[in-house]
């Protein structure tokens, strides 16, 4: 199975700041990584595909970027509603593995 | 607007087999190119993949519960179900179904249930 590794786990920032949350795949997985965001008692929901694909309906202040085993995910001016968990996942081969999460709280 | 919803019992009894169907809304199982899956989050954890299959049959497990796992698909009724086979404590979660786009991540989601394994 590919081991995907985020970090930080957790993070605290303000309204207004931009945060960065890395996602390290164990082999590479060239672009086949995706983001998702998940608010307490809700389903995730995709936010980035194939490693820099803005989703449908999805506000341009997220932002993906990476290639091989290296990825980011950049979330500028956060807004109120970012604060949640984040969470990568490879699509390369299966088992689809997912990162631990990210927890993003408001400082 | 596609809309996927879980549906089966919440509790199940240790070394049972725990069974959900997801019964997907607003577009067809069968006319479209994607894969149908299934998703489970413990209490408090992440996210592990379980599996999915296509609209012919072709499935994929994950290999830590491949011996345990049957995914089906049922296209006169627009649903595909999942079973987990003697299960344990460890088995407990919240289960999702969902839309996978091969490669592109999983775009539709159901709301998710939780199943708790319990005597």
């Amino acid at each position: 199975d590919i081991q995907m590794t985020q970090s930080p786990s957790s993070l605290s920032a303000s309204v207004g700041d931009s945060v960065t949350i890395t996602c390290r795949a164990s082999q590479s997985i060239s672009r086949y990584l995706n983001w998702y965001q998940q608010k307490p008692g809700k389903a995730p929901k995709l936010l980035i595909h194939v490693a820099a694909g803005l989703q449908s309906g999805v506000p341009s202040r997220f932002k993906g970027s990476g290639s091989g085993t290296d990825f980011t995910l950049t979330i500028s001016s956060l807004q109120p509603e970012d604060f949640a968990t984040y969470y990568c996942q490879q699509s390369y081969s299966t088992p689809y593995t997912f990162g631990q999460g990210t927890k993003l709280e408001i400082k | 607007q596609l809309q996927l919803q879980e549906s089966g019992p919440g509790l199940v009894k240790p070394s049972e087999t725990l069974s959900l169907t997801c019964t997907v809304s607003g577009g067809s199982i069968s006319s479209s190119s994607y894969y149908w899956g299934w998703i489970r989050q413990p209490p408090g954890k992440g996210l592990e993949w379980i599996g999915n299959i296509y609209n012919s049959g072709r499935t994929y497990y994950n290999p830590s519960l491949k011996s345990r796992v049957t995914i089906s698909v049922d296209t006169s009724k627009n649903h595909f179900s999942l079973k987990l086979s003697s299960v344990t404590a460890a088995d407990t979660a919240v289960y999702y179904c969902a839309r996978d786009d091969y490669g592109g991540g999983v775009d539709y989601w159901g709301q998710g249930t939780l199943v708790t394994v319990s005597s």
